[in-house]
């Protein structure tokens, strides 16, 4: 199966500019995630979908991240506008929903938008 | 939400096993504890889970101690590509199944 499809790749923007990243999930993955991971740190969470409802975004900083999924499908997040602090790899990941009872639960991740802000 | 401790490095030399060690001395009984890797420059991908007893799948073993305070996934022949960073995640089988990330051990492996 494709995996978790993420775009772009790099991006470099100036303090106070906007910026908009794309997450397009697993077929058929209902559940969502996007991350933040800063250099020589594990990546933090930022939000999570089910379907194209929030379940938690109490790590979002809403004065100027903001996110959607569109139908349930892909996802963007949005920054605006930027800080020198929020130069980072921005991780998107999906899993299907957890059944309990020891079945695995996977998040499969993308290969994640790596931002600069100069 | 109970945390897992790791060392921040480890050795391996090539085709040698290696074992990274994980304690969580707060786990609770409805925790799973799950391995995920991050190789450079990539995404995070899931290695291998258990509950209370050891597991094997193609890339590792969980080896799981007796009280659950403490796990061992095992690399049985470290290559040059198992060269990444190891995060040990313990995941409540309720709620909204979050991964909540530490540092991690950076595995390093010698040619």
């Amino acid at each position: 199966e494709a995996g978790v499809a993420q775009s772009p790749r790099y991006k470099i923007i100036e303090k106070r500019q906007s910026v908009a990243f794309w997450c397009n999930p697993i077929s058929g993955h209902a559940t969502l995630y996007w991350y933040q991971q800063i250099l020589g740190q594990g990546p933090k969470l930022l939000i999570q979908f089910q379907n194209n409802g929030v379940v938690d975004d109490s790590q979002l900083p809403k004065d100027r991240f903001s996110a959607e999924r569109l139908k349930g499908v892909d996802s963007t997040l949005k920054i605006q506008p930027a800080k020198l602090e929020d130069s980072a790899v921005y991780l998107c990941a999906s899993s299907r929903p957890f059944a309990g009872g020891g079945e695995s639960f996977e998040q499969y991740f993308g290969p994640g938008t790596r931002l600069t802000v100069t | 939400d109970a945390k897992t401790t790791q060392p921040n490095s480890m050795e391996s030399n090539e085709e040698e096993p290696v074992h990274l060690p994980c304690n969580h001395s707060t786990i609770s009984g409805t925790d799973y504890i799950h391995w995920y890797r991050q190789l450079p420059s990539q995404g995070p991908e899931y290695v291998i889970h258990g509950l209370t007893s050891n597991v094997n799948n193609r890339m590792a073993s969980l080896a799981i101690a007796e009280d659950r305070k403490s796990s061992t996934l095992i690399l049985h022949r470290a290559t040059l590509r198992d060269a990444a960073v190891y995060y040990c995640i313990l995941l409540r089988e309720a709620g909204s199944y979050q991964l909540t990330f530490g540092k991690g051990t950076k595995l390093s492996v010698i040619p």
